[in-house]
């Protein structure tokens, strides 16, 4: 069945760029909506954007200026870049996939990676 | 953007117990494009519903959904010891999509 892994580097420094991708296994990148997706520490979840398979992309207003999500379908892989960090962006980062090949709930997530902007 | 609120914020029943959660939208979710989720701690969130009332793959038939106008219910007939975590309602209607703030079944 189709799996999504994020990976990243580790810590970010305020003002920095976080970066994140997305591997998907199991099945083909191509179709379906790809979502970004973050949970701040005992907190609820916000929706950070998404991309469609063949590129176009809709992001959160509060964090477009800062915020680029792309896809590599060689890799079967989608990322995220976040620009200008702050403590704010600590959070765990989901990347997940719609239900189906249409405007659609994620029904298929990763487990989650910490990230923590810290000097 | 739309606001979801949920209610309560905390749930204390028992196993076995009916357990009737709340989410109340700002203004109207077309298409009744609303999901609900669980999340236990340390996991990622699971989609139970979509479209207000379909179950999707996978989930046990005690849980379903329903919509009257802009208040949205998730029920839970009888609680099972797993079912113990943390809900979300999400509407995917309008950009952005947007989520509740949670709310908390807890073991009484």
């Amino acid at each position: 069945q189709v799996q999504l892994q994020e990976s990243g580097p580790g810590p970010v420094k305020p003002s920095e760029t976080l970066s994140l991708t997305c591997s998907v296994s199991g099945g083909s990148i191509s179709n379906f909506y790809w979502s970004w997706i973050r949970q701040p520490s005992g907190r609820g979840l916000e929706w950070i954007g998404y991309i469609y398979y063949g590129g176009s992309t809709n992001y959160h207003p509060s964090l477009k200026s800062r915020v680029t999500i792309s896809v590599d379908t060689s890799k079967n892989q989608f990322s995220l870049k976040l620009r200008s960090v702050t403590a704010a962006d600590t959070a765990v980062y989901y990347c997940a996939r719609s239900l189906g090949d249409f405007w659609s709930p994620p029904d298929i997530w990763g487990q989650g990676t910490m990230v923590t902007v810290s000097p | 953007e739309i606001v979801l609120t949920q209610s309560p914020g905390t749930l204390s029943l028992s196993p076995g117990e009916r357990a009737t959660l709340s989410c109340r939208a700002s203004q109207s979710v077309i298409s009744s494009y609303l999901a609900w989720y669980q999340q236990k701690p340390g996991q990622a969130p699971r989609l139970l519903i979509h479209d207000a009332s379909s179950r999707a793959t996978g989930i046990p038939d005690r849980f379903s959904g329903s919509e009257s106008g802009t208040d949205f219910t998730l029920t839970i007939s009888r609680l099972e010891p797993e079912d113990f975590a943390v809900y979300y309602c999400q509407q995917y209607a309008s950009s952005p999509p947007t989520f509740g703030q949670g709310t908390k079944v807890e073991i009484k």
